[in-house]
């Protein structure tokens, strides 16, 4: 059994340009979480999905950044107009419900130049 | 605002040798709390997981303690290996269950 798989797993963007970022969950998880870790910080809850559904994307900028998990593939984080400040890791993890254990993906490393 | 504090912010130690980790959080209400390990590199990996009604849990030579009343957990790690050298994350979620609330962690190195 695979676990979460994110890619890519580093990502280099010019401010301005787009970033997709994206996370296959483990196999029969139908709940997904974004992180984002800044440098020297610790991991910041971004937005929770549930197959088609956003639940809570309290923890996501209201601009620029947007977040789905279609019915089929996988969930998709996708940050416009990308600036310096973006640059940190993103983490996906997932679980097989809410509130039990969420597995963590390997991040991607997003540098905006 | 929830917030998960963690000390110390680094740590040597040399291998064989035991060692602890302590964590103070303010969020509330409190459904659980989570200690990850986070190899450089690497997505964060749950070791022991404990609810307010539990006080102490083990995983192997990882052993975490939860004091609900005054908000502290700490985390002692026995007969240490190089392996153990990452970073290690005292992470508390409140009633929604899924928005984890994460500390930055105490960075291990162990050395031979």
């Amino acid at each position: 059994n695979a676990g979460v798989m994110q890619n890519p797993r580093h990502l280099v963007r010019r401010r301005g340009q787009e970033a997709r970022l994206r996370c296959s969950p483990m196999k029969g998880h139908s709940h997904v979480y974004w992180y984002r870790q800044l440098p020297e910080e610790g991991l910041k809850f971004m937005v929770y999905l549930q197959k088609e559904n956003i639940i809570d994307e309290s923890g996501m900028p209201k601009e620029r950044f947007s977040a789905e998990f279609p019915k089929e593939g996988p969930s998709i984080l996708r940050i416009q107009q990308v600036v310096r400040g973006d640059s940190a890791a993103y983490f996906c993890a997932s679980s097989p419900k809410v509130g039990e254990t969420q597995y963590f993906g390997p991040g991607t490393r997003l540098l905006v130049l | 605002k929830n917030q998960v504090e963690q000390s110390p912010q680094s740590l040597i130690i040399l291998e064989g040798k035991n060692c602890t980790l302590q964590c103070n959080y303010t969020v509330s209400p409190f459904s659980n709390l989570r200690w990850y390990k986070q190899d450089t590199g690497r997505g964060p990996v749950s070791l022991t997981i404990m609810t307010f009604s539990e006080n102490t849990k083990s995983n192997g030579r990882y052993t975490a303690t939860l004091d609900a009343d005054t908000k502290q957990s700490s985390l002692h790690i026995t007969a240490s290996q190089l392996s153990d050298s990452a970073s290690y994350i005292c992470v508390v979620s409140g009633n929604s269950g899924y928005a984890l609330n994460f500390g930055k962690g105490t960075s291990l190195l162990v050395t031979p």
